[in-house]
C-alpha cells in the first residue's frame, strides 16, 4: 500500500521568492512519484514525475523536485514564484512493479503576494 | 490536437436519482481513468477502462460503473445518488495499459451536486 502526505494546506509566498511545497509519501516498494497542478475550473496538469535514475527530476514551468529515498520526500520547488504559479498543487504516488492505481495527497493551495 | 473532453460541466441532482457523465479522450488514447475529487481533497481513483473493458477499481461501491465505446470515448454512470456523491468527477486518458509510470491527460471535470 501506499500513502502521501503533503505538508501545509496553504503556502503563502511573495512573488520573487522561493516557492517550497512539501511531500512525503509511504511505500512497500520503489514509488514513483508525481506532482501535479490544478489551475481553477480546470482539470489536473502533470508538471513532472520520477519513475528511476536521476533524483533530481526538472519539469514545466520552471519547477522541480527531487526525490529523497532515506527522508521518503519529493518536495517540489521552484526559485522563484510568479503570480501566475498560484494554483492548487497535488503530490501523487504510484507503486513500480505493475500497480498503476496512483494514490493523491490532499494538495496544498499555493498563495502567490505581489 | 484535441485534448481531453468532459460534459456537462455542472450538474445537479436529487438524492436517489441516476446520473451519466462522459468524456472524450484526447486522440490516439485508449485508455480513460475516473476519478472523484471532493471538496478540499485529492482525487481518488474509481476505475480505469482499457480497449472497453475495466482494468481496475478503486474502493467504490457497485452503484458507480463505467463503459467505453469503440471511439475510446467513456461515461460514468452512478445510481442511486447520494449526498456524498457531491464532488468534481475527473476523468484522464491516456496510452495503453501501462504500468505505474504512465501519464494521464485529464480533462475539466464536471461537478456535481446533489442535493
Amino acid at each position: 500500500a501506499q500513502s502521501v502526505t503533503q505538508l501545509g494546506s496553504h503556502v503563502s509566498v511573495s512573488e520573487g521568492a522561493l516557492v517550497l511545497l512539501r511531500c512525503n509519501y509511504s511505500s512497500s516498494v520503489p514509488p514513483y512519484l508525481f506532482w501535479y497542478v490544478q489551475y481553477p475550473n480546470q482539470g489536473l496538469q502533470l508538471l513532472l514525475k520520477y519513475t528511476t535514475g536521476a533524483t533530481l527530476v526538472k519539469g514545466i514551468n520552471g519547477f522541480e523536485a527531487e526525490f529523497k529515498k532515506s527522508e521518503t520526500s519529493f518536495h517540489l520547488t521552484k526559485p522563484s514564484a510568479h503570480m501566475s504559479d498560484a494554483a492548487e498543487y497535488f503530490c501523487a504516488v504510484s507503486l513500480s512493479g505493475g500497480s498503476y492505481i496512483p494514490t493523491f495527497g490532499r494538495g496544498t493551495s499555493l498563495i502567490v503576494h505581489p | 490536437e484535441t485534448g481531453v473532453t468532459q460534459s456537462p460541466t455542472h450538474l445537479i441532482k436529487t438524492r436517489g436519482q441516476q446520473v451519466t457523465l462522459r468524456c472524450s479522450s484526447q486522440s490516439g488514447h485508449n485508455t480513460v481513468s475516473w476519478y472523484q475529487q471532493a471538496l478540499g481533497q485529492g482525487p481518488q481513483f474509481i476505475f480505469q477502462y482499457y480497449r472497453e473493458e475495466e482494468n481496475g477499481r478503486g474502493n467504490f461501491p457497485p452503484r458507480f460503473s463505467g463503459l467505453q465505446f469503440p471511439n475510446y470515448s467513456s461515461e460514468l454512470n452512478v445510481n442511486a445518488l447520494e449526498l456524498d456523491d457531491s464532488a468534481l468527477y475527473l476523468c484522464a486518458s491516456s496510452i495503453g495499459r501501462q504500468g505505474a509510470s504512465y501519464e494521464q491527460y485529464f480533462g475539466p471535470g464536471t461537478r456535481l451536486t446533489v442535493t
